[in-house]
């Protein structure tokens, strides 16, 4: 079965840092495009990352997130990640990992990152 | 970071049609075509289309998509109760390197 099952929100202060992990089983994190999506409580989702893990690995980012966030990918470990700084109260969002097959076609359930001091 | 637009919202009756556009510019829907993903509350989205109109394995037909320039539609027959949920379009965006969402249409089945 294809699933993602992200991890590694939780509470943080302003301005500090996080690292979300997606595990990825029942395909190969390699073969394709990853994306991070997040959607902050009771809005639409907004886009965050993609990494091109098939394709010379090159990154992107939405310009919220620039300079701030870094996305990356392991793949021994079918692992992506999300390296979050400079967090700010306007990033508490659900962080989902997305594949890219034709689009997001197969999504994680989601983890909560909640900035507040 | 400049998104789509989408409308709020749209309610319809039950077994009506409902049709949910998007709009964007050539950087995006007019170039590459938009996705449209389905989000129940407390779930995260599903992927109902792609590039316009294409439907992945197990979506019904009563989903169809469509694109005229820079407008995506999304098209949805025979509305039932289940449909009543939220609706994004997503397109590549060739100038920002970016994917850009719009914010969101509620579907309410009536």
């Amino acid at each position: 079965e294809v699933q993602m099952v992200e991890s590694g929100g939780g509470l943080v202060q302003p301005g500090g840092s996080l690292r979300l992990s997606c595990a990825a089983s029942g395909f190969t994190l390699s073969s394709y495009v990853m994306h991070w999506v997040r959607q902050a409580p009771g809005k639409g989702l907004e886009y965050v990352s993609t990494i091109r893990i098939n394709a010379g690995g090159d990154t992107y980012y939405g310009n919220s997130v620039k300079g701030r966030f870094t996305i990356s990918a392991d793949s021994s470990k079918n692992t992506l990640y999300l390296q979050m700084g400079s967090l700010t109260p306007e990033d508490t969002a659900l962080y989902f990992c997305a594949r890219e097959d034709n689009a997001f076609d197969v999504w994680g359930q989601g983890t909560m990152v909640t900035v507040s001091s | 970071q400049a998104g789509l637009t989408q409308p709020p919202s749209v309610s319809k009756d039950l077994r009506q049609t409902a049709t949910l556009t998007c709009t964007g510019n050539s950087n995006n829907v007019g170039d590459q075509g938009a996705a449209w993903l389905q989000q129940h509350q407390g779930h995260p989205p599903k992927l109902l289309s792609y590039r316009n109109n294409n439907r992945p394995s197990g979506i019904s037909e009563r989903f169809s998509a469509s694109r005229s320039r820079n407008t995506a539609s999304l098209t949805i027959t025979g509305l039932q109760p289940e449909d009543e949920a939220d609706y994004y379009c997503s397109a590549w965006d060739s100038s920002l390197s970016a994917w850009v969402f719009g914010g969101g249409t509620k579907l309410t089945v009536l």
